[in-house]
């Protein structure tokens, strides 16, 4: 079965560094998304993106996140400079369509640990 | 008020046993609903996804929305240890290709 697949699956950082999250989405899905969970807390939506453009984002979503999708294969999350309260699962969903389904499937995250 | 609101837990019932696991939601636009599972440090994984209000039943589970009371239900029949995850409730509006909005999840164990 198709899967999304995320790397790395740990990644640890001092604060202030750049770090980049990679997603292989399933091939042929449209829609790309970023979700995070803080440990303990609920899974929150930070950006979606169709067509080579965002879509939608939160207010999560600053000026310090960016995503890419630099090939027809990867999507990425960059955090330009990463503070302790970045520290959480990253999760990458895609979604495809079909006659009766519309459902975003998800990633096994990346850990996120800044320093 | 939170937009959905959904009991922590942690819920523990032993093997056998029929679990009922809620949410309740403010977001009358919220068309799409649905039940993931989520094991320790993994990914969320999909289990019911319903569209209209009524149950939908799959093997064990059956998902159950009203829409009128903004009210949804996930019932897990001859509870297994297997099933034991955080299962949590997400929504989104009508438009195709929207964000999911998620509850804070139920942590669930089945005892053997």
């Amino acid at each position: 079965e198709p899967e999304v697949t995320q790397t790395p699956s740990h990644q640890v950082t001092q604060m202030g560094q750049e770090v980049i999250l990679r997603c292989v989405p399933i091939s042929n899905h449209l829609y790309f998304y970023w979700y995070r969970q803080i440990l303990g807390q609920k899974v929150e939506f930070l950006v979606s993106f169709y067509n080579n453009e965002i879509s939608e984002k939160s207010e999560i979503f600053d000026d310090q996140f960016s995503v890419e999708r630099p090939d027809g294969s990867n999507f990425t999350l960059k955090i330009r400079s990463t503070k302790l309260e970045d520290s959480a699962m990253y999760f990458c969903a895609s979604l495809g369509f079909n006659m009766d389904k519309n459902i975003q499937y998800f990633g096994a995250g990346t850990r996120l640990s800044v320093l | 008020q939170k937009e959905v609101e959904q009991d922590p837990g942690p819920l523990s019932v032993p093997e056998g046993a029929i679990v009922s696991l809620n949410c309740t939601y403010s977001n009358s636009a919220f068309q799409y609903f649905m039940w993931y599972r989520q094991y320790s440090r993994k990914g969320p994984e999909l289990l019911m996804y319903t569209y209209s209000s009524g149950n939908k039943e799959d093997g064990r589970f059956t998902a159950q929305v009203d829409k009128s009371s903004k009210y949804i239900s996930l019932f897990i029949r001859d509870s297994q240890p297997s099933d034991s995850a955080t299962y949590l409730c997400a929504m989104r509006e009508y438009n195709q290709g929207g964000k999911l909005i998620f509850g804070q999840g139920t942590e669930l164990s089945v005892k053997p």
